[in-house]
């Protein structure tokens, strides 16, 4: 079993809809990530999280906002998504955003956007 | 030059044959290495990590760094049909001033009873 949970497992919404992806650890990791997989591709960064700050985000449209309430929580709010958003996000976090902290990630949320 | 690349596969090989599964990259100042296997409709689980140059070994796994070729490597001992998943290669990097996580593409790898 991961040690990162995210909810819900599956989501399907429609293009006016709102929703938010949850992820949550206690491993006591201080950062923490946002990942969007497409089928058969590998997963690309969208936003990095370091001691609850924003570190990185990687030019990722304003329909998708990351929130970092505490340490070990994070969320993904959407909004007015399109079709072709629809893919597996993964959260991830490690001990620090850092060489030698290895990644560790959630089961994934799959998202279809109809 | 892609950052990071992975011949895609398939790698087809035998109930306990050696499979090995190569890795390249493009920045020559990244400092650490990881494999990840993916089992289909899953999750990426952390295999190995490797951050200086030589071998490491894990059990029936061993990854290679060749930092001067900037080369990195995964081999499968004695093969498992539950080895059959895609393995994918992520390089850290420095983007800006932090670092971050880029896979490959991944290599489907087939192990046949």
């Amino acid at each position: 079993d991961t040690e990162v949970t995210q909810t819900p497992k599956h989501l399907v919404m429609g293009m006016t809809n709102k929703k938010s992806l949850k992820c949550e650890q206690h491993m006591g990791h201080r950062a923490m990530y946002w990942y969007k997989q497409k089928a058969k591709k590998p997963p690309e960064l969208m936003f990095v999280y370091s001691y609850e700050k924003l570190s990185i985000n990687e030019s990722v449209p304003s329909r998708f906002s990351p929130e970092c309430p505490n340490s070990s929580l994070l969320n993904l709010h959407l909004h007015a998504l399109q079709p072709e958003d629809s893919a597996l996000y993964l959260c991830a976090s490690s001990q620090a955003q850092d060489y030698n902290s290895p990644l560790h990630f959630g089961n994934g949320t799959r998202l279809t956007v109809t | 030059q892609k950052e990071v690349e992975q011949n895609s596969g398939p790698l087809s090989v035998p109930e306990g044959a050696i499979a090995s599964l190569n890795c390249t990259y493009s920045d020559r100042v990244s400092q650490s290495f990881f494999w990840y296997r993916q089992y289909s409709g899953k999750s990426p689980e952390l295999i190995m990590s490797i951050y200086s140059n030589g071998d490491k070994e894990d059990g029936r796994f061993t990854a290679q760094l060749n930092k001067a070729s900037q080369y990195v490597s995964l081999l499968i001992r004695d093969s498992q049909p539950s080895d059959s998943a895609t393995y994918l290669c992520a390089v850290n990097r420095v983007g800006g001033s932090n670092y971050k996580l880029t896979f490959g593409k991944g290599t489907l790898l087939t192990v046949n009873p």
